[in-house]
């Protein structure tokens, strides 16, 4: 899998936007990027996937750029409750065996200040 | 419905002990992960499931290692002779598929809170 890269921390206002960078400079044309979250002491939680287009849901925003060399997952209005190590990971789409497995880097610690 | 459960969730040990830590993985899901993440530190992947076998096994970190899944359902990891460094919060994951062949959509991977194991 393509390696990425992630400020280590950031810091944001309650109830502005978090936008939180990643590069993925080798992605292959066949890999997703994907982001998960861990709020203290608990497991990883998955956020949003995208290939190339811009993606939305629920939690989250995802823009991939049009080279596919970088990304930005936007949490459009933060919270504490959103204070966490974000994790962009970049993975192909079919898989079996050890490709399944996800391969975290150290992430960006946000915080989301009062 | 349930989540993936993981069982103790705190475990603390005296060194050369063995453990063994539980996973209960979300009914239906066909894929099972364990991952372990030490202090300050990022996940490293330990092993992977498809059902009951194991083809990927490359993350264990030494032969005192093993994990074993029954029933395409609850899966073991048992540490033998434990070691001060294998102190850490071990994950456990599960997801629908995992079988390879062709562009499939994503399965998004569900995690347990984890068994935090203290070697003394």
């Amino acid at each position: 899998d393509a390696k990425t890269t992630q400020p280590p921390s950031m810091d944001c206002a309650e109830g502005r936007a978090a936008n939180l960078p990643c590069n993925h400079s080798t992605i292959s044309g066949n890999e997703y990027v994907y982001w998960y979250r861990q709020i203290h002491s608990q497991g990883p939680q998955y956020i949003i996937h995208g290939l190339k287009n811009n993606e939305t849901n629920e939690m989250a925003s995802l823009i991939i750029t049009e080279d596919r060399k970088s990304s930005t997952l936007i949490l459009p209005h933060a919270t504490l409750r959103d204070t966490a190590v974000y994790y962009c990971i970049v993975r192909v789409a079919n898989y079996g065996g050890s490709q399944g497995n996800l391969i975290f880097g150290k992430g960006t610690k946000l915080s989301v200040k009062p | 419905g349930a989540g993936v459960s993981q069982s103790p969730s705190n475990k603390v040990t005296e060194k050369g002990k063995d453990v063994e830590l539980r996973c209960d993985p979300i009914s239906g899901h066909t894929a099972l992960y364990w991952y372990r993440q030490s202090l300050g530190q990022g996940l490293e992947f330990l092993i992977y499931f498809q059902g009951n076998s194991a083809p990927d096994k490359s993350g264990l970190p030494s032969d005192r290692f093993s994990a074993e899944r029954t029933g395409g359902s609850v899966s073991t990891l048992t540490i033998q002779r434990t070691q001060q460094e294998d102190s850490a919060v071990y994950l456990c994951a599960s997801s629908f598929g995992g079988g390879g062949g062709g562009v499939s959509s994503y399965n998004e991977q569900f995690f347990g809170p984890g068994t935090r194991l203290t070697v003394l």
